[in-house]
């Protein structure tokens, strides 16, 4: 079983940067798609970002021109670049792999790490 | 965006006891329904894909039915580790959105 693990998670300013980081316990290179998820406070679960192995990439409106999926398979470790960070991207964000992605219909997630909290304040 | 509404928003339930879990979609989603089961600080886990395909390694007592707009998560008979909130996803179209989840809690 692959293990996912998030880190890179703190508190930062508003209009400031982190950068997510994913790595597995196992060999998650194979896995062809994968994204972030995340969860703000008291709030559902919303789906950021998918990174294909074609390496088309996918994003929220509530974040697009401001977060970067990447991955970098020598290091077995997919990113999510978060600029101009605002108040309402406080959350715990999750990365999955994304699974059953085929012909205009979109994939689920399995497995997914336990998070990585962010804080905009 | 397809919009998922869930409800009850709370189950309180003792253990041995069936739970009941809907899933309603604002536009049909044909059978592109996924449950997951989350507990506080744990990763989400999967359990039902595609309306009632179950995971690798979910027991029988969870099962998935509906297509279209109209779904259910149904737990035959819960077990201590049962207790935890469960969310519905759409994966139909972009973005995939989430239900905003059932929080099934020890009566």
């Amino acid at each position: 079983d692959v293990r996912l693990v998030e880190t890179g998670g703190g508190l930062v300013q508003p209009g400031g940067s982190l950068r997510l980081s994913c790595g597995g316990s196992g060999f998650i290179t194979n896995f062809k798609y994968m994204a972030w998820v995340r969860q703000a406070p008291g709030e559902g679960l919303e789906c950021v970002s998918i990174i294909y192995s074609d390496g088309s990439t996918y994003y929220a409106d509530s974040v697009k021109g401001r977060f970067t999926i990447s991955r970098d398979s020598s290091e077995n470790t997919v990113y999510l670049q978060m600029n101009s960070l605002r108040g309402e991207d406080t959350a715990v964000y999750h990365c999955a792999r994304a699974v059953g992605a085929r012909g205009g219909v979109w994939p689920w997630f399995d497995p997914w790490g336990q998070g990585t909290p962010v804080t905009v304040s | 965006e397809i919009v998922l509404t869930q409800s009850p928003a709370t189950l309180s339930l003792s253990p041995g006891e069936r739970a009941t879990l809907s899933c309603r979609a604002s536009h049909s989603v044909d059978d592109f329904l996924v449950w997951y089961q989350h507990k506080p600080g744990q990763a989400p886990r999967l359990l039902i894909y595609d309306a009632s395909n179950r995971a690798i390694g979910i027991p029988a007592r969870f099962s998935g039915s509906g297509s279209g707009t109209d779904f259910t998560l149904t737990i035959s008979s819960l077990e201590p580790g049962d207790f935890a909130v469960y969310y519905c996803q759409q994966r139909r179209s972009w973005p995939p959105t989430f239900g905003q989840g059932t929080k099934v809690e020890i009566k």
